[in-house]
Protein backbone atom coordinates (compact mmCIF):
# COMPACT_ATOMS: atom_id res chain seq x y z
CA UNK A 1 0.00 0.00 0.00
CA UNK A 2 1.11 3.56 -0.78
CA UNK A 3 1.78 5.65 2.23
CA UNK A 4 3.79 7.44 4.88
CA UNK A 5 5.74 4.58 7.93
CA UNK A 6 6.72 6.16 10.84
CA UNK A 7 8.92 4.46 13.27
CA UNK A 8 8.52 3.60 16.39
CA UNK A 9 5.06 4.10 17.29
CA UNK A 10 6.58 4.74 21.13
CA UNK A 11 10.05 6.18 22.05
CA UNK A 12 11.03 6.76 25.27
CA UNK A 13 14.16 9.01 25.85
CA UNK A 14 16.53 9.43 28.58
CA UNK A 15 17.82 13.03 29.76
CA UNK A 16 20.55 13.85 27.57
CA UNK A 17 20.08 11.48 24.94
CA UNK A 18 19.93 11.78 21.12
CA UNK A 19 17.02 9.79 19.41
CA UNK A 20 15.69 9.58 15.88
CA UNK A 21 12.80 9.38 14.65
CA UNK A 22 12.06 7.03 11.09
CA UNK A 23 9.78 8.58 8.22
CA UNK A 24 9.33 6.95 5.15
CA UNK A 25 7.09 7.58 2.04
CA UNK A 26 6.35 5.69 -1.02
CA UNK A 27 3.99 8.12 -2.48
CA UNK A 28 6.89 9.69 -4.75
CA UNK A 29 6.16 13.46 -3.36
CA UNK A 30 9.09 15.80 -3.73
CA UNK A 31 7.87 17.67 0.00
CA UNK A 32 8.18 16.53 3.27
CA UNK A 33 7.56 17.43 6.69
CA UNK A 34 7.71 17.42 10.54
CA UNK A 35 5.09 18.80 13.06
CA UNK A 36 4.94 18.59 16.76
CA UNK A 37 1.80 17.91 18.43
CA UNK A 38 1.05 19.24 22.24
CA UNK A 39 -2.52 19.30 23.41
CA UNK A 40 -4.16 22.60 22.56
CA UNK A 41 -1.12 23.86 20.19
CA UNK A 42 -2.05 22.10 17.05
CA UNK A 43 0.13 21.29 14.37
CA UNK A 44 3.51 23.06 14.76
CA UNK A 45 6.40 22.85 11.97
CA UNK A 46 9.53 21.86 12.90
CA UNK A 47 11.45 21.01 9.44
CA UNK A 48 10.22 21.01 5.99
CA UNK A 49 12.00 20.04 2.65
CA UNK A 50 11.62 20.11 -1.16
CA UNK A 51 13.92 18.14 -2.45
CA UNK A 52 16.69 15.68 -1.45
CA UNK A 53 19.76 17.66 0.23
CA UNK A 54 17.80 20.34 0.70
CA UNK A 55 15.61 21.21 4.17
CA UNK A 56 14.49 24.64 5.71
CA UNK A 57 13.46 25.15 9.54
CA UNK A 58 10.12 25.75 10.24
CA UNK A 59 8.56 27.66 13.40
CA UNK A 60 10.31 25.33 15.94
CA UNK A 61 13.36 24.66 14.67
CA UNK A 62 15.55 24.73 17.52
CA UNK A 63 16.86 21.43 19.52
CA UNK A 64 16.42 19.14 16.11
CA UNK A 65 17.91 17.99 13.46
CA UNK A 66 16.60 16.63 9.95
CA UNK A 67 18.47 15.06 6.86
CA UNK A 68 17.29 14.41 3.42
CA UNK A 69 19.49 12.07 1.74
CA UNK A 70 17.38 9.89 -0.50
CA UNK A 71 13.77 11.00 -1.54
CA UNK A 72 11.77 8.58 0.43
CA UNK A 73 12.95 9.27 3.97
CA UNK A 74 13.01 12.63 5.89
CA UNK A 75 14.59 11.37 9.53
CA UNK A 76 14.34 13.67 12.58
CA UNK A 77 16.67 13.61 15.47
CA UNK A 78 15.22 14.62 18.59
CA UNK A 79 18.78 16.38 19.92
CA UNK A 80 19.50 16.81 24.05
CA UNK A 81 19.16 20.26 23.62
CA UNK A 82 15.44 20.00 23.24
CA UNK A 83 14.27 20.87 26.28
CA UNK A 84 10.73 19.70 26.32
CA UNK A 85 10.50 16.75 23.89
CA UNK A 86 7.95 14.83 25.23
CA UNK A 87 5.32 15.05 22.23
CA UNK A 88 3.45 13.41 19.63
CA UNK A 89 5.43 13.36 16.20
CA UNK A 90 4.09 13.79 12.54
CA UNK A 91 5.52 13.10 9.36
CA UNK A 92 3.84 14.26 6.09
CA UNK A 93 4.41 14.11 2.65
CA UNK A 94 3.06 16.37 -0.20
CA UNK A 95 3.56 17.17 -3.80
CA UNK A 96 4.64 21.48 -4.12
CA UNK A 97 1.97 22.22 -6.76
CA UNK A 98 -1.99 23.51 -6.64
CA UNK A 99 -4.63 21.64 -4.58
CA UNK A 100 -1.76 20.19 -2.54
CA UNK A 101 -3.05 17.11 -0.10
CA UNK A 102 -0.37 16.56 2.96
CA UNK A 103 -0.61 12.83 4.04
CA UNK A 104 0.35 12.52 7.25
CA UNK A 105 1.85 8.90 9.07
CA UNK A 106 0.65 7.51 12.12
CA UNK A 107 2.77 9.50 14.86
CA UNK A 108 5.73 8.41 17.08
CA UNK A 109 4.84 9.84 21.03
CA UNK A 110 8.35 10.52 22.44
CA UNK A 111 8.25 10.61 25.98
CA UNK A 112 11.55 11.59 28.32
CA UNK A 113 11.90 9.11 31.47
CA UNK B 1 2.19 35.01 13.87
CA UNK B 2 -0.55 32.80 13.72
CA UNK B 3 -2.04 33.10 10.13
CA UNK B 4 -4.96 31.31 10.30
CA UNK B 5 -6.89 31.71 13.57
CA UNK B 6 -9.14 28.67 14.63
CA UNK B 7 -12.36 28.59 17.03
CA UNK B 8 -13.80 27.24 19.03
CA UNK B 9 -11.16 25.15 20.71
CA UNK B 10 -13.89 22.41 21.98
CA UNK B 11 -17.37 21.84 21.01
CA UNK B 12 -19.81 19.70 22.49
CA UNK B 13 -23.14 18.66 20.14
CA UNK B 14 -25.79 16.14 21.05
CA UNK B 15 -26.57 13.46 18.14
CA UNK B 16 -27.97 14.85 15.31
CA UNK B 17 -26.48 18.34 15.87
CA UNK B 18 -25.02 20.33 13.62
CA UNK B 19 -21.33 21.43 15.08
CA UNK B 20 -19.87 24.52 13.31
CA UNK B 21 -16.01 25.34 13.22
CA UNK B 22 -14.46 28.23 12.00
CA UNK B 23 -11.61 29.70 10.59
CA UNK B 24 -10.25 33.20 9.64
CA UNK B 25 -7.22 33.69 7.93
CA UNK B 26 -4.74 36.76 7.16
CA UNK B 27 -2.54 35.95 4.18
CA UNK B 28 -4.62 36.95 0.50
CA UNK B 29 -2.43 34.67 -1.20
CA UNK B 30 -3.88 31.72 0.01
CA UNK B 31 -6.19 29.59 -2.69
CA UNK B 32 -6.20 26.24 -1.09
CA UNK B 33 -8.07 25.52 2.17
CA UNK B 34 -8.46 21.99 3.84
CA UNK B 35 -9.29 20.30 6.57
CA UNK B 36 -8.50 17.46 8.32
CA UNK B 37 -9.92 14.92 10.73
CA UNK B 38 -7.77 13.17 13.45
CA UNK B 39 -8.84 10.38 16.10
CA UNK B 40 -6.50 9.77 19.12
CA UNK B 41 -3.35 8.87 18.50
CA UNK B 42 -3.85 8.31 14.94
CA UNK B 43 -2.58 10.59 12.31
CA UNK B 44 -4.79 13.61 10.78
CA UNK B 45 -6.22 12.41 7.52
CA UNK B 46 -8.07 15.13 4.64
CA UNK B 47 -11.59 15.22 5.11
CA UNK B 48 -12.85 18.01 2.23
CA UNK B 49 -11.13 21.11 0.34
CA UNK B 50 -11.98 24.13 -1.35
CA UNK B 51 -10.84 26.52 -3.35
CA UNK B 52 -11.39 30.49 -3.43
CA UNK B 53 -12.97 30.37 -6.69
CA UNK B 54 -16.56 28.89 -4.93
CA UNK B 55 -18.57 29.59 -1.61
CA UNK B 56 -19.46 26.36 -0.97
CA UNK B 57 -18.50 22.32 -1.12
CA UNK B 58 -20.38 19.82 0.00
CA UNK B 59 -19.23 15.54 0.59
CA UNK B 60 -21.23 13.55 1.76
CA UNK B 61 -22.23 15.26 5.21
CA UNK B 62 -19.26 17.48 5.70
CA UNK B 63 -19.92 21.08 4.53
CA UNK B 64 -17.28 23.66 3.55
CA UNK B 65 -18.69 27.60 3.72
CA UNK B 66 -16.07 29.84 2.41
CA UNK B 67 -16.49 33.95 2.50
CA UNK B 68 -13.50 35.84 0.64
CA UNK B 69 -14.07 38.73 1.28
CA UNK B 70 -14.38 37.95 5.12
CA UNK B 71 -11.35 35.60 4.47
CA UNK B 72 -13.18 33.10 6.52
CA UNK B 73 -14.32 30.42 5.90
CA UNK B 74 -16.01 27.12 8.16
CA UNK B 75 -16.72 23.47 8.42
CA UNK B 76 -20.79 22.34 9.47
CA UNK B 77 -21.36 18.78 9.85
CA UNK B 78 -24.35 17.68 9.01
CA UNK B 79 -26.68 15.19 11.10
CA UNK B 80 -23.42 14.35 13.26
CA UNK B 81 -22.72 11.11 14.81
CA UNK B 82 -21.17 9.92 17.87
CA UNK B 83 -17.93 8.62 15.55
CA UNK B 84 -17.33 12.17 14.33
CA UNK B 85 -16.14 12.55 17.51
CA UNK B 86 -12.23 14.05 16.67
CA UNK B 87 -9.72 16.85 16.53
CA UNK B 88 -10.73 18.78 13.38
CA UNK B 89 -7.91 21.04 11.56
CA UNK B 90 -8.30 23.92 9.22
CA UNK B 91 -5.24 24.67 6.84
CA UNK B 92 -4.18 27.26 4.09
CA UNK B 93 -1.82 27.56 1.37
CA UNK B 94 -1.13 29.33 -1.70
CA UNK B 95 1.14 31.70 -3.68
CA UNK B 96 4.99 30.28 -3.76
CA UNK B 97 4.20 28.64 -0.40
CA UNK B 98 3.76 24.88 -1.03
CA UNK B 99 3.17 24.49 2.83
CA UNK B 100 0.15 24.22 5.03
CA UNK B 101 -0.62 26.24 7.73
CA UNK B 102 -2.57 24.96 10.29
CA UNK B 103 -5.28 26.16 12.81
CA UNK B 104 -4.72 25.04 16.58
CA UNK B 105 -7.87 22.35 15.92
CA UNK B 106 -11.48 22.17 17.68
CA UNK B 107 -11.81 19.10 19.65
CA UNK B 108 -15.73 18.18 18.99
CA UNK B 109 -17.30 15.38 21.11
CA UNK B 110 -20.92 14.33 19.62
CA UNK B 111 -22.39 12.68 22.56
CA UNK B 112 -25.26 10.01 22.02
Amino acid sequence: DGGITQSPKYLFRKEGQNVTLSCEQNLNHDAMYWYRQDPGQGLRLIYYSQIVNDFQKGDIAEGYSVSREKKESFPLTVTSAQKNPTAFYLCASSTTGMNTEAFFGQGTRLTVV
Amino acid sequence: QQQVKQSPQSLIVQKGGIPIINCAYENTAFDYFPWYQQFPGKGPALLIAIRPDVSEKKEGRFTISFNKSAKQFSLHIMDSQPGDSATYFCAAKGGSNYKLTFGKGTLLTVNP
